[in-house]
C-alpha cells in the first residue's frame, strides 16, 4: 500500500511547456513534503520541500504547490529544458521521525 | 568531501548466495537508510539507522541484515540471495531529525539468477 500515490507515471513535454507531477497522501502526520530528482544511473537528490503551513514554494524554475485541506501536492516545471529530462520523486516525513515515503516516481521527458 | 559511497557498483549472484553492500559516509550524519527501487515502485525502506548501535526495519526488512557499528558505515547483508532481490539499491545518510533531506549514493546494481 504506497503512502503517497504519485502521478502520471510517465510524461512528455516540448520544450519551454511546463509539465505537473501531482501527489497524494493519506497520512495527517506527515509534516515535510520534498521532491527528489534522479537523472540515470544516480541516486535521488534533494530538488526542493515544502512544509504545509506554505501553500507554495518557489526555487529556480521548480514550484511546489500545496493544498493541506485536498492533502495533496504538485510539482510545475516553468520553461522546461532537455536538461530536466529525469525521474522525479515526491515523498514526505514526519520531521522528528526517521522515515522517508516516496511515490512511485515520473519520468519525465523534456522534446527539443 | 566524498559524500555517501557505494560499493560494488553491479553484483551477479546466484540464488542462495550471500553477499554485503558496503556503505560509508564522510558527512558525520547520525542516520543512514537502505531502499530498493523497482521500476513503478519509486524508492522502498529496507533498513534504517538513528545512530551507532541502533537500527531499526523499514517497509521490506525481509532477507535483508544490517549493523551500525559506527558512525560512518552501515553495510546491507543478503544472508541468500533470491530471484526477488533482483534491484538497484541505495544508501542514504541524513541528518538525526532531517529525515525529508537524505543524501544518496549512486547505487548498486544486483542481478539474482
Amino acid at each position: 500500500q504506497q503512502q503517497v500515490k504519485q502521478s502520471p507515471q510517465s510524461l512528455i513535454v516540448q520544450k519551454g511547456g511546463i509539465p505537473i507531477i501531482n501527489c497524494a497522501y493519506e497520512n495527517t502526520a506527515f509534516d515535510y513534503f520534498p521532491w527528489y530528482q534522479q537523472f540515470p544511473g544516480k541516486g535521488p537528490a534533494l530538488l526542493i520541500a515544502i512544509r504545509p503551513d506554505v501553500s507554495e514554494k518557489k526555487e529556480g524554475r521548480f514550484t511546489i504547490s500545496f493544498n493541506k485541506s485536498a492533502k495533496q501536492f504538485s510539482l510545475h516545471i516553468m520553461d522546461s529544458q532537455p536538461g530536466d529530462s529525469a525521474t522525479y520523486f515526491c515523498a514526505a516525513s514526519i520531521v522528528d521521525g526517521n522515515k522517508l515515503v516516496f511515490g512511485a516516481g515520473t519520468i519525465l521527458r523534456v522534446k527539443s | 568531501n566524498a559524500g555517501v559511497t557505494q560499493t560494488p557498483k553491479f553484483q551477479v549472484l546466484k540464488t542462495g548466495q550471500s553477499m554485503t553492500l558496503q556503505c560509508a559516509q564522510d558527512m558525520n550524519h547520525e542516520y543512514m537508510s537502505w531502499y530498493r527501487q523497482d521500476p513503478g515502485m519509486g524508492l522502498r525502506l529496507i533498513h534504517y539507522s538513528v545512530g551507532a548501535g541502533i537500527t531499526d526495519q523499514g517497509e521490506v526488512p525481509n532477507g535483508y541484515n544490517v549493523s551500525r557499528s559506527t558512525t560512518e558505515d552501515f553495510p546491507l547483508r543478503l544472508l541468500s540471495a533470491a530471484p526477488s532481490q533482483t534491484s538497484v539499491y541505495f544508501c542514504a545518510s541524513s541528518r538525526h531529525g532531517d529525515s525529508y533531506e537524505q543524501y544518496f549514493g549512486p547505487g548498486t546494481r544486483l542481478t539474482v539468477t
